[in-house]
Parts: C-alpha cells; structure tokens; sequence
C-alpha cells in the first residue's frame, strides 16, 4: 500500500512564526498537493508539485510557498503564520488511474 | 475559474434509507470524477469513480451517475448504514496533465439508527 505520510499530527504556532508542514510518500510518484480543509468550504487546493523543483499555485496561494528538492518530499511553508491559517491540512499523492489521491492524516493547525 | 457545487451540505436519513448527494462542475474538460469518504477524524478515502466514457457506475450499495452535457454527477447510497455516516466529497479532474482535483465543499451525511 501506498504510504503518505505527514510528520505532524497536531501544530499549535503562533502569529509570525515561520512553520513548515512536512510531506512524503514513498513510491516515488511524481503529483503531490497540498489542500486546506475547513468546514463548509471543502478541500481547496493551495500549491501541488508535478515533479522535483517543479510548483504550481492552486486556488489559494497568498500566504504560502512550497519545496520540492527530492521527489518523496512536499513541503508546505507559512511564511508568517496567522491566525486565518488556522485550519486542517491535507497533502496527497496521486497514484494513478487506479486509485486517485492517497492523503496523508492531516495537520490540525492552530494559529494563537 | 474551475468550480466544482455540492449539494446538500448535510443530510440526514433513516437506517435503510437511500441517500442522493448531487454535484456540478464547471470545466468542460473535466473527465473524471471521482468520489471520496472521510470519516470522522480519518483522512479521505475513494470509494467510487466514473469517467465521462459511462454514465453510470455501481458497485454494491453505492453508484455513481454522470450526465456529461449538463454537467452533472451524483452519488447514490441505497440500504444506508450507521457506517455510511461520514462526509462525502465530490471531486471534478482531467485524466492528464497535473491530476489536479477541484473538489466540492462535502456533504455530511448522517444515518440514524
């Protein structure tokens, strides 16, 4: 089985700080993304990686960046954590026609 | 941009009940279409999807149905269980490129015993 695995379960940071979401899968897939999730407004897509280096923005990039240096590794960046970034996020994988996404657990991040 | 409706956003039914859980999407480029669980606490999990090749789709208890020139798509859950509970996302891609999913804002379905 595909594995995504998202090093923190639970973050609490505060406002300004720098914080950095860690993401990785282990079959060597190439799409990778990150999505918030918060109730009532579903999953929305903030940055995916089609390849190492390679970044796209989604629909909701303002405040974030993201790294791709090795291809097992997403990495999500709150450049200045604040307090409407407190939400649940989601990193995936995409593992072909077959299966779709694989999502990691998540990260429930709270902003004080 | 691409947007993908999901309606209702919460839905109750009685144990045995069938549930109907609708999207729509907005890209007509869109070709498949795939369907996820989330239960409580647990991350997202698929459980059916439907390519614009078919219009409909089945597999036990749940099926999916896609009518391509409306732009529509909808899950189907019949004899509902306690452990259908869960939220439903809906999802609208392109089988190339980026594999990006334009999901919709769920729906919570709630069984009761």
């Amino acid at each position: 089985d595909v594995k995504v695995t998202q090093s923190s379960r639970y973050l609490v940071k505060r406002t300004g700080e720098k914080v950095f979401l860690e993401c990785v899968q282990d079959m060597d897939h190439e799409n990778m993304f990150w999505y918030r999730q918060d109730p009532g407004l579903g999953l929305r897509l903030i940055y995916f990686s089609y390849d190492v280096k390679m970044k796209e923005k989604g629909d909701i990039p303002e405040g974030y960046s993201v790294s791709r240096e090795k291809k097992e590794r997403f990495s999500l960046i709150l450049e200045s954590a604040s307090t409407n970034q407190t939400s649940m996020y989601l990193c995936a994988s995409y593992t072909g026609q077959a299966a779709g996404y694989t999502f990691g657990s998540g990260t429930r991040l709270t902003v004080v | 941009g691409e947007n993908v409706e999901q309606h209702p956003s919460t839905l109750s039914v009685q144990e045995g009940d069938s549930a109907v859980i609708k999207c729509t999407y907005s890209d007509s480029a869109s070709n498949y279409f795939p369907w996820y669980k989330q239960e409580l606490g647990k991350r997202p999990q698929l459980i059916i999807d439907i390519r614009s090749n078919v219009g409909e789709k089945k597999d036990q208890r749940i099926a999916v149905t896609l009518n391509k020139t409306a732009k529509h798509f909808s899950l189907h859950i019949t004899e509902t269980q306690p452990e259908d509970s869960a939220v439903y996302f809906c999802a609208a891609s392109r089988t190339s490129g980026t594999y990006k999913y334009i999901f919709g804002t769920g729906t919570r379905l709630k069984v009761l015993a």
